[in-house]
């Protein structure tokens, strides 16, 4: 079975650039997630999907960033314009919300990432 | 944002030695997970905990859900060269699908 698949791996632009990432969580996920992990740092969440509603976007910075999910399955990460600051890896994940269920519910699995150097 | 803190920050050891690491909250979590992540690589999935005091193995791979729920470690046993990477904590409150991570124990085996 295919994991959380994400393109491009690696994007470098210069700043005040658009850039966009894209995901395709493993199939049958209705939850999708992005993470943003600075270095040295853990993954940090930007935004929360359950099917196509963002269900937390709280730590999104709405003013540059913003996301989509409009079929409920793959999605769509923009940053416009780039900043320095926005270098990162940029982490896309997926599980499956079985309402509470234990064995193997809602357990979070990754994709390689997208990794952004903004110059 | 909220994290956890998670000790050591890096470890170097000489293969075959046995490696132990925590994380620690000063809230109450429902679920704990530990992922591995390598170089250029997303963090990958090693063990998942659910229950307090549950106690989970992954091959040579430990976990516990801390009683208090408040933490949770990791062991590995007879570490070797291929046990190199960055290992997170990562833990959900109750009533929250958000996941929030530890800065990560990097580890270092030596041959």
């Amino acid at each position: 079975e295919a994991g959380v698949v994400q393109s491009p791996r690696y994007k470098i632009i210069e700043k005040k650039q658009p850039v966009a990432f894209w995901c395709n969580p493993i199939s049958g996920h209705n939850t999708l997630y992005w993470y943003r992990q600075n270095l040295g740092q853990g993954p940090e969440l930007l935004i929360r999907y359950e099917n196509e509603e963002a269900v937390d976007d709280s730590q999104l910075p709405k003013d540059r960033f913003s996301a989509e999910r409009l079929k409920g399955v793959d999605s769509t990460l923009k940053i416009q314009p780039a900043e320095l600051g926005d270098s990162a890896v940029y982490l896309c994940a997926s599980s499956l919300d079985q309402g509470g269920s234990a064995f193997s519910g809602n357990t979070i699995y990754f994709g390689e990432g997208s990794w952004l150097t903004v110059v | 944002g909220q994290q956890l803190n998670q000790s050591p920050q890096s470890m170097f050891i000489q293969e075959g030695e046995d490696v132990s690491m925590n994380c620690t909250s000063s809230s109450i979590f429902n679920t704990w997970l530990w992922y591995k992540q390598e170089p250029g690589e997303g963090p990958v999935l090693l063990i998942a905990l659910y229950k307090a005091g549950e106690l989970t193995s992954n091959g040579r791979l430990t976990a516990q859900f801390g009683i208090t729920r408040k933490d949770s470690f990791l062991n590995i046993s007879a570490s070797i060269p291929s046990d190199v990477g960055i290992y997170f904590c990562a833990g959900r409150q109750g009533g929250s699908e958000k996941l929030v991570f530890g800065k990560g124990t990097k580890l270092t085996v030596n041959p």
